[in-house]
Formats: C-alpha cells, structure tokens, sequence
C-alpha cells in the first residue's frame, strides 16, 4: 500500500542550531514532493517544491533534498528560530491532480 | 484580503443534522480542492474542482457528502446526517492548476472546524 512517513515525534532544538525533518515514502513514483508549514488552528502554507530530477533546493535558511533511490526527502531549517516553531508537512503529487500529505513533524525550537 | 476565505469558521451540530460549508478560492485560480484534517494528522484529500468540474472523488467521500462548484468560482460542501467521526477540520484550497517555474502550491484557507455531539 501507499504510505508517506514522518516522524510524528516532535522535534525539540536549540535556536541557532539545524533542524532536520524526514519524508519517506512507499509506492509512490511522485512527480515532485512539496514542503508546507502548519501553524495551530490555520491551513498549511507552502514552502518549496522539489521535482524528481532535482537533488536540492533551497529558499533562505531551508533547504530540501530528494533522493528517488531511498523514497525519501529531507527538510533543513538552518539557523533555527523559534518562530519557525510549527509543524511541517510534506506532499507527494503522483498520478492525477491531488496532493497526499504525510501526518506532519512537529517543530519546536527553544530560546 | 485576497486569500482563500471559508465560512463558518467553526460549527457544531448534533449527531444526524445536515451542515453545509462554503470556500471561497483566490479569484484566478481555477482548480478547487476540499480536504479533512483530524488532529495530529496530515490533511486528506476529499474531492477536487477544475472550473464547475468535479474531476476526482476519494473514497473517503462518502455518499452523505457532497460537493458542488456551481459557476466555477464558490464551493459548498454538505454532509447529510452527521455523524461523530465526522468531526474534522475540513480545509479548503485552491491552485493556477499547473507548474509555474517551481510553483505550484495549493493556497490553503483557514478551515471549519466541525465538532458533531
């Protein structure tokens, strides 16, 4: 079956410090994979767009990486703040016109 | 403010009652996409709009909802006889409907969130 994965564990950093977030996903062959940010009691708001024939991109202090050989994306808040305190989800636009979303990573960076 | 706008913000309804919700897209998009949202997950798709067209149905779609786009522009979604696992926040989202250099985000609106006693 179709999965998308992340870590539904929160994620507690130091400001200053990188955080790194995970997308896995199975039986999935994703066009391009989206990154959005959720804020409590709002809808997502997105942030990058990685397609399939890209390894890395960035926008400001984010950065994105996708590896079609493991299935997975990874997501990096270098210099963390907390107001980049949010959770964050990722999106797989595969076959037709929908977005499936994993179940989020909450982020929590401390002062 | 030019956002995706959707109303009520919140409802609560009893077990069996009928609510209808409304979105109100960005006014050039034309793709329009409904999603639930429970607490601690990721948003689900439900169904999606091009123009008046409803082009794709999840299975989650039950036959107690529906969806409409009547002119290509609002869209309402109903549930008939609520029932308590529908209690959701249900999200709303619209698009251009094609990639734009490296863009192509679904703008999201607030919600509704529906709490079903």
């Amino acid at each position: 079956s179709q999965k998308i994965e992340q870590n539904s564990e929160a994620l507690n950093i130091q400001e200053g410090k990188t955080a790194t977030l995970t997308c896995n996903y199975t039986n999935y062959s994703p066009a391009y994979l989206q990154w959005y940010r959720q804020d409590p009691g709002r809808g997502p708001v997105f942030l990058l767009l990685i397609r399939e024939n890209e390894k890395e991109k960035r926008k400001e202090r984010l950065k994105v990486t996708f590896d079609t050989t493991l299935k997975q994306s990874l997501f990096h808040i270098t210099a963390s703040q907390p107001a980049d305190s949010a959770t964050y989800l990722c999106a797989l636009k595969a076959a037709g016109n929908k977005l499936t979303f994993g179940g989020g990573t909450r982020v929590l960076v401390k002062p | 403010d030019t956002g995706v706008s959707q109303n009520p913000r919140h409802k609560i309804t009893k077990r069996g009652q009928n609510v209808t919700f409304r979105c109100d897209p960005i006014s050039e998009h034309n793709r329009l996409y409904w999603y639930r949202q429970t607490l601690g997950q990721g948003p689900e798709f439900l169904t999606y709009f091009q123009n008046e067209a409803q082009l794709e149905k999840s299975r989650l779609l039950s036959d107690r909802f529906s969806a409409e786009r009547p002119k290509g522009s609002f869209s309402t979604l109903e549930i008939q006889r609520t029932e308590q696992g529908d209690s959701a926040m249900y999200l709303c989202a619209s698009s251009l409907g094609r990639l734009v250099g490296s863009r192509d985000e679904q703008f999201f609106g607030p919600g509704t969130r529906l709490t079903v006693l």
